[in-house]
């Protein structure tokens, strides 16, 4: 069975400072990881992916993750924040093969960018 | 290029009546899932379409049933709700192509916010 987990339910960052939402995960085999986002009344909106290749992720938005195979985190990373960023973020695995769109998610760590 | 579009959006069902929720993929797309998310916590996978058969179901009871049609829009069908049922509804929809390209990134639609009383 697989498994995610984001250990901060809140995040709060001010504006223009770096931001890190964390996550961990648990998985046999090569996992597949994702990060969505979910504004208020919205679909989960996807910001980036790893598959194979380099551990640092570039995404949507000037969000990045860096894959970490020794620790399996996938930490979501981001520069300089921005107010606009405060949402709702999840973490999600698949496995390769027939199952890789059959993602599980972590429950979740909502981001606050205070202005 | 449209979105995933999910009807209905809101809906109030009591305790033991059946619904059908329906979702229209987005244009190319064929494969279409659905995930169940409670309030307060991430989305749980439901199941899977592909060529109008289930072929993924996470750990729901058979009164979670689906369709999906040659148009690859889908229905979810819940029979006997019960209250943890209430939860918002998603449905995604992904393009053919290996897991390797971008044929696993899921389009998400808006949901359908379903309550029993």
């Amino acid at each position: 069975a697989q498994s995610v987990a984001q250990p901060e339910d809140q995040v709060n960052v001010a504006e223009g400072n770096p931001l890190t939402v964390k996550c961990t995960y648990s998985v046999s085999g090569n996992p597949y990881l994702f990060w969505y986002v979910q504004y208020p009344n919205r679909g989960l909106q996807f910001l980036l992916k790893y598959i194979t290749g380099d551990n640092l992720v570039k995404g949507s938005y000037g969000f990045e993750a860096e894959f970490n195979k020794s620790q399996t985190s996938f930490h979501l990373k981001k520069p300089s924040a921005l107010v606009s960023d405060s949402a709702l973020y999840f973490c999600a695995v698949s496995l390769s093969g027939g199952s890789a769109r059959q993602l599980t998610f972590g429950s979740g760590t909502q981001l606050t960018v205070l202005p | 290029e449209t979105g995933v579009t999910q009807s209905p959006t809101h809906l109030i069902k009591t305790r033991g009546q059946q619904v059908t929720l329906r979702c229209s993929s987005q244009s190319g797309h064929n494969t279409v899932s659905w995930y169940q998310q409670a309030l307060g916590q991430g989305p749980q996978f439901i199941f899977q379409y592909y060529r109008e058969e289930e072929n993924g179901r996470g750990n729901f009871p058979p009164r979670f049933s689906g369709l999906q049609f040659p148009n690859y829009s889908s229905e979810l069908n819940v029979n006997a709700l019960e209250l943890d049922d209430s939860a918002l509804y998603l449905c995604a929809s992904s393009p053919p192509g290996g897991a390797d390209s971008g044929a696993n990134v899921l389009t998400f639609g808006a949901g359908s916010r379903l309550t029993v009383l």
